[in-house]
C-alpha cells in the first residue's frame, strides 16, 4: 500500500506570494492533518480535515487555509507568505472518524521564503 | 492549555546501557500519550501509545498521571535505536487526530 505523499518536496518562495501544498492520504484513510515543524517551534499542529470538514484547527494566523476534496486528498494553502512561514510541513492520514493518534506521516514539503 | 516538554534535546548512550527518555506533559483532562519515532531518512511514526500498554522494540511506557510523566524505557540500548524520538498528546479522545508534540529527543546509542 502507498504511503502518504506530498508534493512538492522543496519549494522556494519570496515574501508576499502564496504556496499550495499537497496530499494524497493512504488508500482508505479518510483524515488528514497538516503539521509545521521548524527548528524553534518544533512539530505544531495547523488543521484536521475528516470527510472534506475542517474537525480541528490550531492556533494559525488566517493566511493558513487547507481543504480536503471527496477522495480524501488535501491540500493547504499559505497566502502572503512571511520568512518565518519557511519549514518542513507534514501531512498525516489517519483511518476514519474515531481518534487513535495513530498517524501516518508523509515525508514532508520543504519550503523556504526569501 | 495542553503542553509537553522533553527537557532533553540530545541523549548518548552506549550500546547495552540502560535508556530513559522523559517526557513530561500538561493537561487539565485525560490525556492520550504517544512517542513517534523518526529514524535517520525516514518518516515519523508511531512508536507506541500508552492505551496499549504494549512493548515495541524494547521500549515501554508508563502513563504516571500524579508525576504527570510518560517516560520512554528500554532496558539495553542498540544502535538501532538511534533517531529523533517525540512524545505527543492528544488532549481530545475520539475528538479527531490533534497531537501537541514535544520538542523531541535525539538518541544517540554508541558502539
Amino acid at each position: 500500500k502507498a504511503g502518504v505523499t506530498q508534493t512538492p518536496r522543496y519549494l522556494i518562495k519570496t515574501r508576499g506570494q502564496q504556496v499550495t501544498l499537497s496530499c494524497s492520504p493512504i488508500s482508505g484513510h479518510r483524515s488528514v492533518s497538516w503539521y509545521q515543524q521548524t527548528p524553534g517551534q518544533g512539530l505544531q499542529f495547523l488543521f484536521e480535515y475528516f470527510s472534506e470538514t475542517q474537525r480541528n484547527k490550531g492556533n494559525f494566523p488566517g493566511r493558513f487555509s487547507g481543504r480536503q476534496f471527496s477522495n480524501s486528498r488535501s491540500e493547504m494553502n499559505v497566502s502572503t507568505l512571511e520568512l518565518g512561514d519557511s519549514a518542513l510541513y507534514l501531512c498525516a492520514s489517519s483511518l476514519g472518524q474515531v481518534s487513535t493518534g495513530e498517524l501516518f506521516f508523509g515525508e514532508g514539503s520543504r519550503l523556504t521564503v526569501l | 492549555a495542553q503542553r509537553v516538554t522533553q527537557p532533553e534535546k540530545l541523549l548518548s548512550v552506549f550500546k547495552g546501557a540502560p535508556v530513559e527518555l522523559k517526557c513530561n506533559y500538561s493537561y487539565s483532562g485525560s490525556p492520550e500519550l504517544f512517542w513517534y519515532v523518526q529514524y535517520s531518512r525516514q518518516r515519523l511514526q508511531l512508536l507506541l501509545r500508552h492505551i496499549s500498554r504494549e512493548s515495541i522494540k524494547g521500549f515501554t511506557a508508563d502513563l504516571n498521571k500524579g508525576e504527570t510523566s510518560f517516560h520512554l524505557k528500554k532496558p539495553f540500548a542498540q544502535e538501532e535505536d538511534s533517531a529523533m524520538y517525540y512524545c505527543a498528546l492528544s488532549g481530545r479522545v475520539g475528538a479527531g487526530n490533534m497531537l501537541t508534540f514535544g520538542g523531541g529527543t535525539r538518541l544517540m546509542v554508541k558502539p
